[in-house]
């Protein structure tokens, strides 16, 4: 298998633009999560899916985001309109099993830039 | 808000050495910890979970401990090796929170 595959692997846009980051899990697991890892506040868990469903966005930063996963292939993330302040690497995981401690696969993050 | 802190944020050692590596978080309502590895520009890498019940898990020369009431973990290392040196997260399933706390890492250098 080749493992969580996210894209892109660096974006670099202005702030006010629309962005969409993409993942796609491990065949047959069944839980994506998203994270994102700034140095000031380090990894934290923005949403996760279990079989498809949004489980928990409390992590969600604000009304600007927003994740979707319209199958167990694919999910995305978009910041709309995004910041300077959304400059981070964004990290996509999943799992086989739905608990959140089951043994998580990370994908190799996107490196999102705002100017 | 659980708050997780890992002390300190980078540790040097030389080759061969054994090293701990300490988690505190505030809150000691949780189901579990878990000890994660993170290679530069990379993903993390699950090592070792520990249940709230438990007091600690081995892994080869990994050996973690829990000490929930103190709101305490170590991760040791034993005959530390070059390529062991990446940063050591930690992270905290906490009860009812349907949420991972994380705590910002330690970057581990093993010198050869």
């Amino acid at each position: 298998d080749a493992g969580v595959i996210q894209s892109p692997r660096h974006e670099v846009t202005e702030m006010g633009q629309e962005v969409t980051l993409r993942c796609k899990p491990i065949s047959g697991h069944n839980s994506l999560f998203w994270y994102r890892q700034t140095m000031m506040r380090g990894l934290e868990l923005l949403i996760y899916f279990n079989n498809n469903v949004p489980i928990d966005d409390s992590g969600m930063p604000e009304d600007r985001f927003s994740a979707k996963m319209p199958n167990a292939s694919f999910s995305t993330l978009k910041i709309q309109p995004s910041e300077p302040r959304d400059s981070a690497v964004y990290f996509c995981a999943s799992s086989r099993g739905l608990a959140l401690t089951d043994t998580q696969y990370f994908g190799p993050g996107t490196r999102l830039t705002v100017l | 808000k659980q708050e997780v802190t890992q002390i300190p944020a980078a540790l040097s050692v030389p080759e061969g050495e054994n090293l701990v590596l300490n988690c505190s978080f505030t809150d000691s309502a949780i189901y579990n910890l878990q000890w994660f590895r993170q290679d530069p520009g990379k993903g993390l890498t699950s090592l070792l979970l520990i249940q709230s019940s438990q007091r600690e898990q081995t892994s080869g020369r990994l050996n973690a401990s829990l000490d929930k009431s103190s709101g305490r973990s170590t991760l040791y290392i034993a005959a530390s090796q070059p390529g062991d040196s990446a940063t050591y997260l930690c992270a905290v399933d906490q009860t009812g929170a349907n949420n991972l706390f994380f705590g910002t890492g330690t970057r581990l250098t093993v010198i050869p």
